[in-house]
């Protein structure tokens, strides 16, 4: 069935530091690819997306790349701030269908 | 400019008792997505439902557990007979229109079975 890896599982960075997390998907048929990050009790909120006639996009501090040959995506995160501390999902969506997100980075920005 | 929104925020059942969560969609979205998340676990997908059709239930245990989203009123997923391994958070999620982008996710229920 699809699927979605995510990795690393936790990150810890030094506030100013960047912060990668990656994503593979398994169904070559997903097109839409976003990011959501929660706080702790919090509901997940989207924080960047990329569809798949797009390889990069930018916002502010935050960017996501796309490879659809190996089916790769990542977010990255530049000048941490201990704000940007959460837990980090990816996803991937074939039109119709249920999203799938990965297992989750928790990511500490220490001060 | 109303969103997601989910009760009970938190709910204590004994084993063996129902429980429900509702989840009222933001205005004008007619699909609805019910995920679980376990403490320190990702998103699970349990059900995908229109207004009166279950579209995806691939997630969702077939004994105990149902979901219902009706022409009128809120989307409900109902457990029966809770067990301890059913305490989670149970989010609700919203689209527009078939899911081709972003989710709407409300606050979450949280289930404490004792």
């Amino acid at each position: 069935g699809e699927n979605v890896e995510q990795h690393p599982s936790t990150l810890s960075v030094q506030e100013g530091d960047s912060a990668v997390i990656k994503c593979t998907y398994s169904d070559s048929a997903s097109n839409y690819f976003p990011w959501y990050k929660q706080e702790l009790g919090k509901r997940p909120q989207l924080i960047i997306d990329i569809r798949s006639n797009v390889g990069e996009k930018k916002d502010q501090r935050i960017a996501v790349t796309l490879n659809k040959t190996a089916k790769h995506f990542s977010l990255h995160i530049t000048e941490t701030q201990p704000e940007d501390s959460a837990v980090y999902f990816c996803a991937a969506l074939r039109a119709g269908f249920k999203t799938i997100f990965g297992a989750g980075t928790r990511l500490f920005v220490k001060a | 400019n109303a969103g997601v929104m989910q009760n009970p925020r938190h709910l204590v059942r004994r084993r063996g008792q129902e429980a429900r969560l509702r989840c009222s969609p933001v205005k004008g979205h007619s699909h609805v997505y019910w995920y679980r998340q376990l403490p320190e676990e990702g998103l699970k997908f349990m059900v995908y439902l229109q207004k009166e059709n279950i579209i995806d239930e691939s997630g969702m245990p077939k004994e105990r557990f149902s979901a219902e989203f009706p022409k009128e009123g809120p989307s409900i997923l109902r457990i029966q007979q809770v067990v301890r391994g059913d305490s989670a958070a149970y989010f609700c999620a919203s689209s527009l229109q078939e899911n081709t982008g972003e989710l709407f996710f409300g606050e979450g229920s949280r289930l404490t079975v004792l």
